[in-house]
């Protein structure tokens, strides 16, 4: 099984360019999240989706967007990239809000 | 709004001392879950344990142990004899029923043979 498979693994970006991160799941989560973890500040959530068909927006949405595309892909989208969004970006996924999340291995961003 | 706090940063101990990590919480729900992640040097996520809010029965598993207490919102974590391999950065969590997810910032546990 793959798991939580988050595309590309690293990427340099300049600013005010536009950049998808792909997120695809095949453990039947029903819920699937995008976090940032910047050092020293843990991960923050930036938007999840409790189920297909729904997004919600998370503690820090500002600058991005997502798709839910179908239940097993979710991306997120930086429509201008800015410094302040370098950052290293996970995607998780889980079955139901009682169960833990299975996290992607990350991508990590840098915008210069 | 929701919050989970790890107050201690890091921790610094020697090999076969137990530590504990604390955790605290606020949440305005009366269903909610917290779980325990273990970040070590190479960066992935790993999931140790989860707790529902209506279930307060503590846990061992080895040489871990956890104590949730509803009523000062704590779910702190215990490792006994902690070895070098357990270096690591531990995050609490805490999920809503919607699905909601809040991270702590983490504590670096370093532990020095």
């Amino acid at each position: 099984n793959a798991g939580v498979t988050q595309t590309p693994k690293f990427q340099v970006l300049k600013t005010g360019q536009s950049m998808t991160l792909q997120c695809a799941q095949d453990m039947n989560h029903n819920s699937m999240y995008w976090y940032r973890q910047d050092p020293g500040m843990g991960l923050r959530l930036i938007y999840y989706s409790a189920s297909e068909g729904t997004t919600d927006k998370g503690e820090v949405p500002n600058g991005y967007n997502v798709s839910r595309l179908n239940k097993r892909e979710f991306s997120l989208r930086l429509e201008s990239a800015a410094p302040s969004q370098t950052s290293v970006y996970f995607c998780a996924g889980t079955v139901n809000s009682n169960q833990p999340q299975h996290f992607g291995d990350g991508t990590r961003l840098s915008i210069l | 709004a929701q919050k989970v706090t790890q107050a201690q940063t890091e921790i610094s101990v020697v090999e076969k001392e137990d530590v504990t990590l604390d955790c605290v919480y606020e949440t305005r729900d009366t269903t909610y879950y917290l779980f325990w992640y273990k970040q070590p040097p190479s960066g992935e996520l790993v999931f140790l344990i989860r707790r529902n809010s209506f279930d307060e029965q503590n846990e061992i598993s080895g040489r871990y142990s956890w104590n949730f207490q509803k009523s000062t919102s704590s779910f702190n974590f215990t490792i006994t004899a902690s070895q070098v391999v357990d270096s690591a950065v531990y995050f609490c969590a805490l999920k809503t029923n919607a699905g909601k997810s809040t991270f702590g910032d983490g504590t670096t546990l370093t532990v020095k043979p």
